[in-house]
């Protein structure tokens, strides 16, 4: 089975609207964290929000949300009052700590991305 | 947050010839990684080190490799070019705060191998 899993290839939203990407995880290891990162055409990797599987609230950073729900092992990120900018590639991501190994490393994971347009 | 760098951003370069792309931290950070990405895809990693003088392969096999002889320096190097060897190449490294470690990365290296 995969472990991170986005269902959306590609996603278009309308100037100033709210979008919602969807990430789905596969995991047994009860400690995780989940990550979103944003890479624009430009090719570089940005960090957006994470969220750690024992953290009780949802995480936000400014306009980017994430909407948590364990029990259906989902991480949606929702970018509100969508901008020109934001338009790039949205990657879905997760550690998990069972994979640490004698250095300290724990695997991370990378999904195949949903490509976001904002349309003006 | 980290500050990374890599050079070059772009190389077009032809089959056969030795190639070393070049990462760099300001942050003091132990672990750094090497990514591979074709476009529009997800990302593979292909080495990683805990620190100074320890590196590791990834995931994904590569025929490139990496040294670590400095805390804030990860180069890679392809020994002979070649055409499946184009793609872009992304550095991370990250440090554990608490519960929370997160990578962060470089602005990446296309590589073109004609």
């Amino acid at each position: 089975a995969q472990k991170i899993t986005q269902t959306q290839p590609g996603m278009f939203v309308q100037e100033k609207e709210a979008v919602t990407l969807d990430c789905t995880y596969d995991t047994s290891d009860p400690s995780y964290g989940l990550f979103w990162y944003k890479q624009p055409s430009s090719g570089e990797m940005i960090f957006l929000i994470y969220q750690g599987s024992y953290d009780q609230q949802n995480a936000t950073e400014g306009r980017y949300s994430l909407n948590f729900q364990k029990a259906r092992k989902s991480a949606n990120l929702v970018i509100s009052a969508s901008q020109l900018g934001d338009s790039a590639m949205y990657f879905c991501a997760m550690r998990e700590a069972s994979t640490k190994n004698s250095g300290g490393y724990q695997k991370v994971t990378f999904g195949t991305g949903t490509k976001l347009q904002v349309i003006p | 947050e980290a500050d990374i760098y890599q050079t070059p951003r772009y190389l077009v370069i032809g089959t056969g010839k030795k190639i070393t792309l070049e990462c760099s931290q300001t942050m003091g950070h132990d672990k750094m990684y090497w990514y591979q990405q074709d476009p529009g895809m997800e990302l593979h990693l292909i080495h990683y080190s805990y620190g100074v003088n320890s590196t590791e392969k990834g995931d994904l096999s590569s025929e490139s490799t990496v040294s670590r002889i400095r805390t804030e320096h990860f180069p890679l190097t392809l020994e002979s070019a070649r055409p499946s060897h184009t793609s872009q190449y992304l550095c991370a490294s990250s440090e554990r705060q608490g519960w929370q470690e997160t990578q962060y990365f470089g602005p990446g290296t296309r590589l073109l191998v004609l």
